[in-house]
C-alpha cells in the first residue's frame, strides 16, 4: 500500500497549510499524522483521522475522504516548520505504512 | 513520564549482525504493543516491525522479513531488534515507538525514543 505526499508545502505566517496524503480508498483506513522537527524524533499530532492528542494545538486538524487524507494547520507559526508524515495500517499485508513525507516551510 | 531509550547501534560490516535494545520507563511495557521504525539519513520514515503486548502477534516489513527478529521482555521493560545479514541499505536511525494499546494493528505511535544509529559499511 502506497501513501503519496507532496514533497513540500510553503505557507505564509498566519495562513493555513494543507498537507495531503493520497492512497487507494484511504477513507477505509485510519490515518495518523506525525510532525518531525529537524534533529528530533517524530511526534504524533493527529490520530484516527481527526483526533488531536493532548497538548496538540487546536490549529491542527485532520480529515479523510475518498482517496485523500488531509492535515490542516491553521494560523501557521514559525514553529510549525517541520516534516510531516501520514501513516496507516494496511490490513491486507499486516504492515504499517508511512507516507513519503512533506516538508512545511513557513515563508 | 514515558521514556524510550534505544541503544546498541554502531558501525558494522555487511552480512554481520547487530542487536538493538529499547529500554522503557514511566509506563508498564506489558500493556502496550511496540514497533521499530527507521529513517535513513535525509530520508523518510520506514516502518520495520511491530509486536503485540504478549508477543503473540508479530509483523515485519518486506525489506527485513527473514533477516530481522523483534522480541520483548516485559519483565525487563525492554524491546529488542535482532538484525542479521545486514546490508548497506539498512543504515539508518532506528526508533522504537509505543502503540496506543496492546495490539500493534491500526493504532497510532504515541511515544517515540530518540533513536540509535546503525551504519553498515565495510
Amino acid at each position: 500500500y502506497v501513501l503519496t505526499q507532496p514533497p513540500s508545502v510553503s505557507v505564509a505566517p498566519g495562513e493555513t497549510a494543507r498537507i495531503t496524503c493520497g492512497g487507494n480508498n484511504i477513507e477505509s483506513k485510519t490515518v495518523h499524522w506525525y510532525q518531525q522537527r529537524p534533529g528530533q524524533a517524530p511526534v504524533l499530532v493527529i490520530s484516527n483521522d481527526s483526533g488531536r492528542p493532548s497538548g496538540v494545538p487546536e490549529r491542527f486538524s485532520g480529515s479523510n475522504s475518498g482517496n485523500t487524507a488531509t492535515l490542516s494547520i491553521s494560523r501557521v507559526e514559525a514553529g510549525d516548520e517541520a516534516d510531516y508524515y501520514c501513516q496507516v495500517w494496511d490490513g491486507s499485508s499486516d504492515q504499517d505504512v508511512f507516507g513519503t513525507g512533506t516538508k512545511v516551510t513557513v515563508l | 513520564e514515558v521514556q524510550l531509550v534505544e541503544s546498541g547501534g554502531g558501525l558494522v560490516q555487511p552480512a554481520r549482525s547487530l542487536r538493538l535494545s529499547c529500554a522503557a520507563s514511566g509506563f508498564t511495557l506489558g500493556e502496550y504493543a511496540m514497533h521499530w521504525v527507521r529513517q535513513a539519513p535525509g530520508k523518510g520514515l520506514e516502518w520495520v516491525s511491530g509486536i503485540s503486548w504478549n508477543s503473540g502477534d508479530i509483523a515485519y516489513a518486506d525489506s527485513v522479513q527473514g533477516r530481522f527478529t523483534i522480541s520483548r521482555d516485559n519483565a525487563k521493560q525492554s524491546l529488542y531488534l535482532q538484525m542479521n545479514s545486514l546490508r548497506s541499505e539498512d543504515s539508518a536511525l532506528y526508533y522504537c515507538a509505543r502503540t496506543a494499546g496492546p495490539d500493534y494493528r491500526n493504532a497510532e505511535f504515541d511515544s517515540w525514543g530518540q533513536g540509535t544509529l546503525v551504519s553498515v559499511s565495510s
